[in-house]
């Protein structure tokens, strides 16, 4: 069945770089585009990025160039790397198939000063 | 960016009520609009896509509609599985934009 898992880490520090991992199973990374959304603890929710399927990025610019996200389609996973975090990033973070059709169970990242 | 303003941001609601949530788009999204439940601590759960077809084992009591600019969730006889947070989510154009959310409270 299909599913997609985040890993990564719970605490980073201000200033620093965030590396999440979404690892997929059930359908190809060819096949299917993967978004990633961040929620911030009792507020909404917010498009990211996403990685498409025929290897192509898209950004949302509110990130400026803080964002990169990359993919290894020979281990099925997506991968999101934003720099120079701010507390405003403490979020939990989501990777998604398609236009949501499937959710990972996100992470919960809090940026500590 | 295209803005999804999304009413009420929370609703008051009764078991067996007829509940309906709705998003203004700023500009033309055609059909491209989702909608998700999300109960707390969990993931959102895709309710309705392209402004008006039923995802894959979402009860028939959800619905969606499309006036417009103005797309509208509804949801009629009210269960309590039905409490839950509400976003929509517009996909025509980059930078994808979800509405501000909608929280269903019990009375």
């Amino acid at each position: 069945q299909v599913q997609l898992k985040e890993t990564g880490p719970d605490l980073v520090q201000l200033t620093q770089t965030l590396s999440i991992t979404c690892t997929v199973s059930g359908f190809s990374l060819t096949s299917y585009n993967v978004h990633w959304v961040r929620q911030p603890p009792g507020k909404g929710l917010e498009w990211m990025g996403a990685m498409w399927n025929g290897g192509g990025t898209d950004y949302n610019s509110a990130f400026k160039s803080r964002l990169s996200i990359s993919r290894d389609t020979s281990k099925s996973q997506v991968f999101l790397k934003m720099s120079s975090l701010e507390t405003e990033d403490t979020a939990k973070y989501f990777c998604a198939r398609g236009v949501g059709d499937y959710w990972g169970q996100g992470v919960m990242v809090t940026v500590s000063s | 960016d295209i803005q999804m303003t999304q009413s009420p941001s929370s609703m008051s609601v009764s078991l067996g009520d007829t509940v309906t949530i709705t998003c203004r788009a700023s500009q033309d999204v055609g059909i491209y609009v989702n909608w998700f439940q999300q109960k707390q601590g969990k993931s959102p759960r895709r309710m309705i896509y392209r402004a008006t077809n039923l995802a894959d084992g979402v009860p028939s009591r959800f619905s969606g509609s499309r006036s417009g600019s103005d797309y509208s969730l509804t949801i009629r006889s009210l269960e309590s599985e039905d409490v839950a947070d509400y976003h929509c989510l517009q996909y025509d154009e980059s930078p994808w934009t979800f509405g501000g959310g909608t929280k269903l409270v019990l009375k």
